[in-house]
């Protein structure tokens, strides 16, 4: 059974400072998926990281993977108010027949001004 | 694009009605994807279909549920009768793996908040 795992479960930062939510997974997978989600809306994808030692940047966040580890890590600069959702990661296997995304338990994240 | 369309975005319900859950998928995605949303569960796959055609519906809860996809631009989640543990946010999300750079990136649509008095 493919297993998800981020942490931290909660997370509260200042702004201005940088963090890293960290995503592991239990077997092997090329592919990572990030989504963002607000209070009371839907999910939004983020990154789509498809090889080993992918790396993707969005504004104030880049995400990258390593699947010898099985870790992927959605790392934050800066961070400004507006960042504050709900991420999630989600892992899948590369072979037809597979196309379901597997969810971790979400990471909220709170910036504080 | 729309995107994926869902509706009722609001249903509230008495213990033991039936409810239907309505989805649209973005055009030309040949994947559709059940979830339910809950504070204690996290976020739960329920069924998912290609080409209409029903794949994994494992985590269909109980005999209550049924899901259909009559057509490639259509489907349902119905729960008879209904229970207030049924209370939750409903999703659906539908992806085209055949876009090798998205691998099976999912859209979601806006979700369905169910509540069962």
């Amino acid at each position: 059974e493919l297993k998800v795992e981020q942490n931290p479960l909660f997370l509260s930062m200042q702004e201005g400072k940088n963090y890293t939510i960290y995503c592991n997974y239990s077997t092997t997978s090329d592919r990572l998926y990030w989504y963002r989600q607000d209070p009371g809306k839907s999910l939004e994808s983020l990154f789509v990281l498809l090889s080993n030692g992918a790396v993707k940047q969005e504004g104030r966040l880049m995400a990258s993977l390593d699947t010898k580890a099985r870790l992927s890590t959605l790392h934050i600069t800066a961070a400004v108010h507006d960042l504050s959702a709900t991420y999630f990661c989600a892992v899948d296997r590369a072979n037809f027949g597979n196309e379901k995304l597997t969810f971790g338990t979400g990471t909220r994240l709170t910036i504080i001004p | 694009d729309a995107g994926v369309i869902q509706s009722p975005r609001h249903e509230v319900t008495e213990m033991g009605q039936e409810v239907t859950l309505r989805c649209k998928p973005i055009s030309g995605h040949d994947y559709l994807f059940w979830y339910r949303q809950t504070m204690m569960r996290g976020l739960e796959l329920l069924i998912y279909f290609n080409n209409n055609v029903p794949i994994d519906d494992s985590g269909m809860p109980e005999d209550r549920f049924s899901a259909k996809m009559p057509n490639a631009s259509f489907s349902t989640l119905k729960i008879q009768p209904s229970e207030p543990r049924d209370s939750a946010v409903y999703f659906c999300a539908s992806s085209s793996p055949r876009l090798a750079e998205r691998g099976n990136e999912q859209f979601f649509g806006p979700g369905t908040r169910l509540t069962v008095l």
